[in-house]
C-alpha cells in the first residue's frame, strides 16, 4: 500500500533555531516528492521538489534531502522565522497511471515561538 | 504565487441545502482537482479531471459532483448538504508534462473553502 508518514506531528521551537523534519514513504514506482508549506487557512504552496536522481535541494532556508534507497526525505529548516509557523506536508507522486497519483502525508505542524 | 482562486472562502449553511463551490484558475492549465481535508489529517482526493468535459472520481467516495464545462471553471456541487460534509475543500489546477503524462506536474493549490453544515 502507497503511503507516506511524517514526524513529528508537531514540533515547537524558538525563533533563530533550526529544526528537520523528517518523511518516510513507500510509493512505487517513484516518481518526485515534493514538500509543500500550508498555512493555517491557506492551500498548500510548493517548496522543493525533488526526482529520483537528485539527494538535496535548498529554497532560501529551507533544504530538503532525499534518499531514495531507503525511501526517506527530510526538511531542514535553518534559522527559523516567526512566519515559519505552519504544517509542512511531504508529498509523493508515482509514475503508474498518466494521472500521476499524489500521495500526502498528514504534515508537522511547526509552531515558531518568539 | 499561483492564479487559482475559490469562492466563498468560508460557507456556514443548514442541512439540506444546495451548495456550488467555485473554482477559476487563469494559468491555462488542462488538469484542476478537489481534495478534501479534515483538520490535522491529509488530502483526500474526490473528483479531478483531465480537459475540458473530462471529469474521474477521486479515491475518497464523496456525495458531490463536479462539472467542467470550460478550462478555467472547475464547480463542485453538494446538492444537499449535511453536517458529515463539513470540512475545508481544496482546489488544484496543473498542466501537463511535456511527455504527455501528469509525472512531475506541480499541482498549485487555492486558499480553499472551509464549509460548515450545521
Amino acid at each position: 500500500k502507497n503511503q507516506v508518514e511524517q514526524s513529528p506531528q508537531s514540533l515547537i521551537i524558538l525563533e533563530g533555531k533550526n529544526c528537520t523534519l523528517q518523511c518516510n514513504y513507500t510509493v512505487s514506482p517513484f516518481s518526485n516528492l515534493r514538500w509543500y508549506k500550508q498555512d493555517t487557512g491557506r492551500g498548500p504552496v510548493s517548496l522543493t521538489i525533488m526526482t529520483f536522481s537528485e539527494n538535496t535541494k535548498s529554497n532560501r532556508r529551507y533544504t530538503a534531502t532525499l534518499d531514495a534507497d531507503t525511501k526517506q526525505s527530510s526538511l531542514h529548516i535553518t534559522a527559523s522565522q516567526l512566519s515559519d509557523s505552519a504544517s509542512y506536508i511531504c508529498v509523493v507522486s508515482d509514475r503508474g497511471s498518466t494521472l500521476g497519483r499524489l500521495y500526502f502525508g498528514r504534515g508537522t505542524q511547526l509552531t515558531v515561538w518568539p | 504565487e499561483a492564479d487559482i482562486y475559490q469562492t466563498p472562502r468560508y460557507l456556514v449553511i443548514g442541512t439540506g441545502k444546495k451548495i456550488t463551490l467555485e473554482c477559476s484558475q487563469t494559468m491555462g492549465h488542462d488538469k484542476m482537482y478537489w481534495y478534501q481535508q479534515d483538520p490535522g489529517m491529509e488530502l483526500h482526493l474526490i473528483h479531478y479531471s483531465y480537459g475540458v468535459n473530462s471529469t474521474e472520481k477521486g479515491d475518497l467516495s464523496s456525495e458531490s459532483t463536479v462539472s467542467r464545462i470550460r478550462t478555467e471553471h472547475f464547480p463542485l456541487t453538494l446538492e444537499s448538504a449535511r453536517p458529515s460534509h463539513t470540512s475545508q475543500y481544496l482546489c488544484a489546477s496543473g498542466a501537463t508534462g511535456t511527455s504527455g503524462r501528469a509525472v512531475g506536474d506541480t499541482q498549485y493549490f487555492g486558499p480553499g473553502t472551509r464549509l460548515t453544515v450545521l
